[in-house]
């Protein structure tokens, strides 16, 4: 099956820094690769579309220029959280389809567990 | 933005016993899909239905879609300690993001 690696699986860092994750389709090309935050005891939302070669499409109340995504090739997108804060700290998971399989499974990263301290 | 509510939101059982989780939708869908996480971890693919099918086993799981009620259960039956997890439905339309549900925590002792 399809495999879709995320990269760090944890991270902790100190408050106003910046942390990168990154998310690759492993054996498949994806346009398009979506990003998730979970909240403890919560469920995932939606962050952003991840599109390859054009701009993110950020979902309602996520600020763009703190979550920046570049998606520079069809196996690669990456998540900066930029100057993060304690309220940031979450797990961090990517999404991704293989573009030739419409209607099937959508493939997870293990996730990113981010702690700012 | 969240598409499904399950309920129950926690349900806890004993081995052995027959747990069913109920899932309900907004918008119409291209499938829905059930997803296991355990405390902390990544999330585990169980089982797809799309929306012209009406129901779907794999082992010991059976989901079922209703599309006129806008939802679906999953009935994991003869539950073991290890199926002791968060378990959330999602949905897509065509080549969109999976919108998931809040989820039902399930907890099974022996």
């Amino acid at each position: 099956g399809a495999v879709v690696s995320q990269h760090p699986s944890r991270v902790i860092c100190k408050s106003g820094t910046s942390v990168k994750i990154e998310c690759r389709s492993l054996d498949f090309q994806a346009t398009t690769m979506f990003w998730y935050r979970q909240f403890p005891k919560q469920s995932l939302m939606l962050m952003a579309t991840s599109n390859e070669g054009s701009k993110a499409t950020y979902e309602q109340g996520v600020e763009k220029d703190k979550f920046l995504i570049n998606h520079a090739s069809l196996t690669l997108s990456t998540l900066t959280v930029t100057s993060a804060h304690p309220e940031d700290s979450s797990f961090y998971i990517c999404s991704a389809r293989d573009q030739r399989r419409d209607n099937t499974e959508a493939f997870f990263g293990q996730g990113t567990r981010l702690t700012v301290v | 933005s969240q598409q499904g509510e399950e309920d129950p939101q926690a349900l806890s059982i004993q081995e052995g016993e027959n747990a069913t989780m109920n899932c309900s939708y907004k918008t119409s869908i291209n499938n829905l899909q059930w997803y296991r996480q355990n405390s902390g971890r990544g999330l585990v693919h169980l089982i797809l239905i799309r929306s012209n099918e009406r129901e779907k086993h794999s082992g010991r799981l059976r989901v079922t879609l209703d599309t006129s009620k806008k939802s679906s259960s999953l009935l994991i039956t003869a539950s073991r300690a290890a199926d002791t997890a968060s378990y959330f439905c999602a949905t897509s339309q065509a080549g969109t993001a999976l919108i998931f549900g809040k989820g039902t925590t399930l907890s099974v002792s022996s």
